[in-house]
């Protein structure tokens, strides 16, 4: 079946400019987790869906970020004001029911600030 | 909070020879743990995980890993690599509770196979 997609694969913008980041997960998959990955270093845990609501959203830097998942499906990654620091590849994941269950990737969104 | 501490940023290794990757995590309370690998211009892959039992885990393309508690380690293994697993390897836990179960992940460490 179909893995979990996210798109657009690359975004570049303009420091202060507005960015929505879109991921699609596996059908049927109700966890979705989004992570932040920049140049050599591991990903970092930004916010954890568990359907439609934002379960923990510990990881969030600060409040020119947010994200929905208004169906318990689709999420968006919405970012304000962003800023050269924002540059990282943004990664979503999702699992069956959150827990011990495996972790399924996209292929991640590569954003760049200018 | 958790930590993961990946002591190898970068392995150089030959072809055939046995590899292992170095992964310890700093709680001491029940955790699950995890490798994933990523290839170049790929997505993250899971390798294998270690949520209860056995504390020798197989996972795919012949890696394995053991869980030692009282160590707090969770070191990555295969006896003999090929060129093609030349990738980013990372080591995570999980933290939180219920179905909130995060991962914290290490830093990686870069394996190159040479011919």
């Amino acid at each position: 079946g179909a893995g979990v997609s996210q798109t657009p694969s690359n975004k570049v913008t303009e420091k202060g400019k507005y960015v929505e980041l879109r991921c699609d997960p596996i059908s049927g998959h109700t966890a979705l987790y989004w992570y932040r990955q920049s140049l050599g270093q591991g990903p970092e845990f930004l916010i954890y869906f568990q359907g439609t609501g934002a379960a923990d959203d510990s990881g969030l830097p600060n409040d020119r970020f947010f994200a929905v998942r208004p169906e318990g499906s689709v999420s968006t990654l919405k970012i304000q004001r962003t800023e050269r620091g924002d540059s990282a590849v943004y990664l979503c994941a999702s699992s069956l029911a959150g827990g011990p269950d495996t972790q399924y990737f996209g292929p991640g969104t590569r954003l760049t600030v200018l | 909070a958790q930590s993961v501490t990946q002591l190898d940023s970068q392995v150089p290794v030959f072809e055939e020879a046995p590899v292992e990757l170095r992964c310890n995590y700093s709680s001491s309370v029940s955790v699950y743990l995890f490798w994933y690998v990523q290839y170049p211009n790929q997505g993250l892959q899971l390798l294998l995980k270690y949520l209860s039992g056995s504390t020798l885990v197989k996972g795919i393309n012949g890696f394995e890993a053991e869980f030692n508690k009282s160590q707090t380690s969770f070191h990555l293994r295969k006896p003999s690599v090929h060129i093609s697993d030349t990738a980013e390897y990372f080591c995570a836990v999980s933290e939180g509770a219920g179905n909130n179960r995060k991962l914290i992940w290490g830093l990686g460490t870069s394996l190159a196979v040479n011919p």
